[in-house]
């Protein structure tokens, strides 16, 4: 059965703190990985990496994905409180695409 | 923001009563899909699309159906809705291009509540 399983389910960090988030998956046929940031809304895009070991970066954040070892991790450095929300990463399945599999997700508090 | 949009945004209904949630698009984009978020669950497939009339299962398909007969709208209907289908209902919308994959992206979701 296919898995994508996040790690830790959710976290409380003061301000300035840096975030580590953890994604593996055991997918039988893996085409791509993405991050998303969820408030208390719909889900928003971060990042979707297909390659291995190239990090992607976007500000405060970045990703990278390790396909032999089948995970990723989302970094959030100097942490700040609009950073609290649910990180959701999901997996694009290449034998039957457009179907898309989330994790449970992370819950970051980032606390003043 | 991607034009997406879901109706109704929030229902009430009873037990044993049909259901039928709408998404539209104005991206004309070829894969349209059906969500729902639970606590634990993050977000679970439903149903998706990949072009007019043709669908598939996700994972958490039974009690549910879809259509889709233009581009721009896919259906998710209860058929008879149960207490255990109470929940957070997003519609999502992809596209590929020229063999690259691209993101999803969301509807603003609807809040069902099943009595």
């Amino acid at each position: 059965e296919d898995k994508v399983v996040q790690s830790p389910l959710s976290l409380v960090v003061h301000e300035g703190d840096t975030v580590t988030l953890n994604c593996s998956y055991e997918v039988t046929n893996f085409r791509s990985l993405l991050w998303y940031k969820q408030e208390k809304k719909a889900p928003t895009f971060l990042f979707m990496l297909t390659s291995s070991g190239i990090e992607k970066k976007s500000g405060r954040l970045s990703s990278i994905l390790d396909k032999k070892e089948l995970f990723s991790i989302l970094n959030i450095t100097a942490t700040q409180t609009g950073d609290s929300a649910v990180y959701l990463c999901a997996v694009i399945h290449s034998d039957s695409w457009g179907k898309f599999q989330f994790g449970a997700g992370t819950q970051v508090v980032v606390t003043p | 923001d991607a034009g997406i949009t879901q109706s109704p945004r929030h229902k009430v209904t009873e037990t044993g009563t049909p259901v039928t949630l709408r998404c539209h698009q104005t991206e004309n984009h070829r894969y349209m899909y059906w969500y729902r978020q639970d606590p634990g669950h993050g977000l679970r497939l439903i149903h998706y699309s990949y072009g007019v009339k043709d669908t598939d299962k996700g994972e958490v398909s039974d009690g549910y159906s879809v259509s889709r007969s233009k581009t721009e709208d896919f259906l998710l209907t209860l058929e008879s809705a149960t207490s255990s289908q109470t929940s957070v209902y997003f519609c999502a919308i992809s596209e590929r291009m020229a063999g690259e994959d691209n993101e999803q992206f969301f509807g603003p979701g609807t809040r069902l509540t099943v009595l």
